[in-house]
C-alpha cells in the first residue's frame, strides 16, 4: 500500500498570504495525485487532479505541482473561505490512499 | 444537478449488519466507476471500496475485506454497501463518491473522485 504523508499537520497563515501544503508518497504515483478541501460538517470537495489540473469551478488561486513522490498545493492569496482541512490522495494504485490531512487555520 | 444521496446509516451493535444505499441523479450512472469512502469521527478520509461501471471489477480496503460487499444496480441507478460483522472501528460517516477519468496525451489516464454525497452516519456500539 502506498502511504501518503502530508506536512505540516497544521498551518497557520494570515488572510491574503500564500499557503504551501506538501504531500509525499512512499513510492511513485506518477502524476495521479488529487487534492481535496473539507470544511467542518461538509463532504470533501475536489480541488486538483492529475497533480496540477484545477477541477471545475475552482478559483485560480489554487494550484498544484509535482510528480513522482513529491507534491505541493499552493493557495496564492488566502481568502476566509479557504480555511479548512486539505487532503491529498493517490489515484495510481489500489488501494487508493489519502494523506492524513493538513489543517489550514487563520493566524 | 449532479447528486449523490446516501441512506441506510444508523446505530447497530457489534457483529450486526447494515446496508447502505446511494441514489444517483444528474448523470449517466452506468458510465461511471463508484467508490465508498469513510471518515471516522475527528479522523481523516479512508477509502473503503470501488466498483467499475459494469460492476465486474471490485476492490476493497484490507480493513473491510470479507465483511463488506459493494454492488450496484445500473437499472435502479443505485450503489450499495452491505456491511456485515460490524466492529466499533467501522463507526464513521460513509460517503458515496463518483470516480471520473481524464486522458492526458503526455501522461496517460488519470483518475479522481469528483462528486461526493453528503454522507450517512454509521455507529457501531453496544
Amino acid at each position: 500500500e502506498i502511504v501518503m504523508t502530508q506536512s505540516p499537520v497544521t498551518l497557520s497563515v494570515s488572510p491574503g498570504e500564500r499557503a504551501t501544503l506538501s504531500c509525499r508518497a512512499s513510492q511513485s504515483v506518477s502524476s495521479n495525485l488529487a487534492w481535496y478541501q473539507q470544511k467542518p460538517g461538509q463532504a470533501p470537495r475536489l480541488l486538483i487532479y492529475d497533480a496540477s489540473t484545477r477541477a471545475t469551478g475552482i478559483p485560480a488561486r489554487f494550484s498544484g505541482s509535482g510528480s513522482g513522490t513529491e507534491f505541493t498545493l499552493t493557495i496564492s492569496s488566502l481568502q476566509s473561505e479557504d480555511f479548512a482541512v486539505y487532503y491529498c490522495q493517490q489515484c495510481n494504485n489500489w488501494p487508493r490512499s489519502f494523506g492524513q490531512g493538513t489543517r489550514l487555520e487563520i493566524k | 444537478e449532479v447528486q449523490l444521496v446516501e441512506s441506510g446509516g444508523g446505530l447497530v451493535q457489534p457483529g450486526g449488519s447494515l446496508r447502505l444505499s446511494c441514489a444517483v441523479s444528474g448523470f449517466t450512472f452506468s458510465n461511471y466507476e463508484m467508490n465508498w469512502v469513510r471518515q471516522a469521527p475527528g479522523k481523516g478520509l479512508e477509502w473503503v471500496s470501488y466498483t467499475s461501471s459494469s460492476g465486474t471489477t471490485i476492490y476493497y480496503a484490507d480493513s473491510v475485506k470479507g465483511r463488506f460487499t459493494i454492488s450496484r444496480d445500473n437499472a435502479r441507478i443505485s450503489l450499495y454497501l452491505q456491511m456485515n460483522s460490524l466492529r466499533p472501528e467501522d463507526t464513521a460517516v460513509y460517503y458515496c463518491v463518483r470516480e471520473s477519468m481524464s486522458y492526458n496525451i503526455l501522461t496517460g489516464y488519470h483518475y479522481y473522485m469528483d462528486v461526493w454525497g453528503k454522507g450517512t452516519t454509521v455507529t457501531v456500539s453496544s
